[in-house]
């Protein structure tokens, strides 16, 4: 699987969008950009996948540029209960690795 | 709630022992994943089980092993304990013939080696 490059950490204001960007320059076709999250040591949470178009849920919204070699995760209105770590995690679509690989993802901390 | 569910929540033993972690998947998930996340390491894969049959193994010790029972859900039994197994394990679970296989994690079990 590619390997992700995430800044340590970041710092957003209460109520502000968070931008948390990945670099995936390595990323192969058949892979997909997922994000999860964890909280102080809870289970990481799933946030958002894609793989070439841009996707929003509920929880957040993902920009994968056109070439496919970064991509931002975007919280449009963060609260305090979005301090956590972040993860970018790049997985192949197929084969028998089905595992996450995880790095050393981003700490967001959200000021009131 | 992702409908991962790990007991206990936390294990205190002391170096030698055994213990065993829990996990059930959500409802319809095949497959389960076993996650070690230690401060120095980060969280790491251990080993995967898909319907009973074990599919990927990753770091994991020769002291570790894991099982999934016809009901699905999992157990990885730690052995030989080492003051070095204090971590958070995690479990998740996914469906398996989707391309995306998605996977959620349960709240972790916290154990720790004295």
């Amino acid at each position: 699987d590619a390997k992700t490059t995430q800044p340590t950490s970041m710092d957003c204001a209460e109520g502000r969008a968070a931008n948390l960007p990945c670099n995936h320059s390595t990323i192969s076709g058949n892979e997909y950009v997922y994000w999860y999250r964890q909280i102080h040591s809870q289970g990481p949470q799933y946030i958002i996948h894609g793989l070439k178009n841009n996707e929003t849920n509920e929880m957040a919204s993902l920009i994968i540029t056109e070439d496919r070699k970064s991509s931002t995760l975007i919280l449009p209105h963060a609260t305090l209960r979005d301090t956590a770590v972040y993860y970018c995690i790049v997985r192949a679509i197929s084969g028998s690795a089905r595992q996450l690989t995880f790095g050393s993802g981003t700490q967001l901390t959200v000021l009131p | 709630d992702s409908g991962v569910t790990q007991t206990p929540k936390h294990l205190i033993t002391a170096t030698g022992q055994r213990v065993t972690l829990r996990c059930s998947p959500r409802s319809g998930d095949l497959s389960v994943y076993w996650y070690q996340q230690s401060l120095d390491q980060g969280l790491q894969f251990l080993i995967q089980y898909y319907n009973g049959e074990e599919r990927a193994k990753g770091n994991i010790l020769e002291r570790f092993s894991a099982q999934q029972f016809p009901d699905l859900h999992s157990e990885l039994n730690l052995s030989s304990l080492e003051l070095g197994d204090s971590a958070l394990y995690f479990c998740a679970s996914s469906v398996v013939g989707t391309r995306e296989e998605t996977q959620y994690f349960g709240p972790g079990t916290r154990l720790l080696v004295l």
